[in-house]
């Protein structure tokens, strides 16, 4: 089984609609976070957790809000969906840990469009 | 959060070594610098990471030089498989400001 599982994997909706998405994760970790990837760029990070009462916005969080509802658990919501957030979402673990940042662990991605 | 540039993309040949660079001239000193692949439409996979001299494991090597201005990621004798995107990540320690701020990358392309 996956260590980083989302769901839905796919997902269509309309403008206005909300919408959240999910992540799950097995390994344990303290710290989730969530991206958005469009067409040729890199990951921009929306949001970030450190653990279940400290949340954190990223680079982009307009328009989005999250839920760290257990240590395993962050759910990532778009109250009201536009075209441009169309996109592929990753949600991502890391753990603590001592010499380094250490190694983030992806899931495996939600593709999500706006019409 | 210190800023890295890299090549926008590269090519080259199955069983070649490819030296991939990543410039970061404001890293601070805790900083490290973490290399990740990404293929398409897959999440990042971490390959690398290191905080100065030289790095290796079963898949890559990372070289930093003294002044860790800049870090160049080495892939020996790349396949096919190779092919995809690299991010350079410079990122801090323990940093309660936690924002792991990927690039671009550069887009690998492996010909046969």
């Amino acid at each position: 089984d996956a260590d980083v599982t989302q769901t839905p994997r796919n997902r269509i909706t309309k403008t206005g609609k909300r919408i959240m998405l999910e992540c799950s994760q097995t390994k344990g970790h303290d710290r989730m976070y969530w991206y958005r990837q469009d067409p040729g760029l890199g990951l921009r990070l929306i949001y970030y957790s450190f653990d279940v009462k400290d949340i954190n916005k990223g680079e982009i969080s307009d328009g989005y809000s999250v839920s760290r509802q257990a240590q395993a658990k962050f759910s990532l919501s778009l109250e009201s969906a536009i075209p441009n957030q169309t996109a592929l979402y990753f949600c991502a673990t890391r753990a603590q840990v001592a010499g380094g940042p250490g190694e983030q662990f992806f899931g495996p991605g939600t593709r999500l469009t706006v019409l | 959060l210190a800023k890295t540039t890299q090549p926008i993309s590269m090519d080259s040949y199955e069983g070649q070594e490819v030296n991939i660079t990543c410039s970061h001239n404001n890293i601070a000193t805790n900083d490290y610098i973490t290399w990740y692949q990404q293929f398409p439409s897959q999440g990042p996979r971490f390959i690398i990471q290191g905080y100065k001299t030289k790095v290796t494991n079963e898949v890559a090597s990372l070289f930093i030089p003294a002044d860790r201005k800049s870090s160049t990621l080495s892939l020996p004798r790349v396949s096919l498989s190779d092919t995809a995107v690299y991010y350079c990540l410079v990122g801090a320690v323990w940093s309660r400001d936690d924002k792991i701020i990927f690039g671009k990358g550069t887009r690998l392309h492996i010909l046969p």
